[in-house]
């Protein structure tokens, strides 16, 4: 059983299209977090949904629209992708907004060609 | 300035070596501070915790230095298995905790 599951693993994908990566987890936590690990393996947040409702939202361009149906799930969907977006994208989620130890699902590989 | 940083290494270090990593920050009201490990091509895993009293988790020992804003961490007896990325993690309050990671040191260690 994984705890965070995302998918796709693997997304590759022309210039200018729009695409959605999905993420749940099963650990019944409340917090969930999109992150961004560039060429340069720096990783770094881009949005926190805390019970469905955004908590982080770091001057990530308006491309990027997460949105939580529910607590357990936490989508992100890219418009007009752009060369730069390429990078490894993963899930992750926390007991709640306080707890830090966060727990990542398998990331998402995403190329734009 | 970046918020968190680190030697990007590689450490090439043979079995059985020690080897230890540092790792600064620059808020000082950071609250909260974490090692995790990410192998390659995989998400990151918390490693340890680290507090200011020091802590030790087999042959892992991490220690924090507040007035000096580092963070450090120690592996003994290195094992071909410990070759990973080590990402030093700081985390400060604005209502929510926010982590942050810093570039990860990466470690090889050889037969």
């Amino acid at each position: 059983d994984t705890a965070v599951s995302q998918t796709p693993k693997y997304l590759v994908t022309q210039m200018g299209n729009d695409k959605s990566i999905k993420c749940e987890q099963n650990l019944g936590h409340d917090t969930m977090y999109w992150y961004k690990q560039d060429s340069k393996k720096f990783l770094k947040i881009m949005f926190s949904y805390n019970n469905k409702e955004l908590i982080i939202n770091e001057t990530v361009p308006n491309r990027f629209s997460p949105k939580s149906p529910d607590k357990a799930h936490l989508n992100l969907h890219i418009n007009s992708l752009e060369l730069g977006d390429s990078a490894v994208y993963f899930c992750a989620s926390s007991q709640d907004a306080r707890d830090t130890e966060a727990f990542f699902g398998q990331g998402t590989r995403l190329t734009v060609v | 300035r970046k918020e968190v940083e680190q030697d990007p290494g590689p450490f090439n270090v043979p079995e059985g070596a020690t080897v230890a990593f540092n790792c600064t920050y620059s808020n000082s009201a950071s609250q909260s501070f974490f090692w995790y490990r990410q192998d390659c091509r995989k998400e990151p895993k918390l490693l340890m915790s680290v507090y200011s009293s020091g802590n030790e988790d087999g042959r892992f020992t991490a220690q924090l230095n507040r007035a000096s804003q580092y963070i450090s961490l120690l592996i003994r007896d290195s094992k071909l298995s410990d070759s990973a990325t080590y990402l030093c993690v700081v985390t400060f309050s604005r209502g929510f905790q926010k982590l942050v990671f810093g570039t990860g040191t990466r470690l090889l260690v050889s037969p």
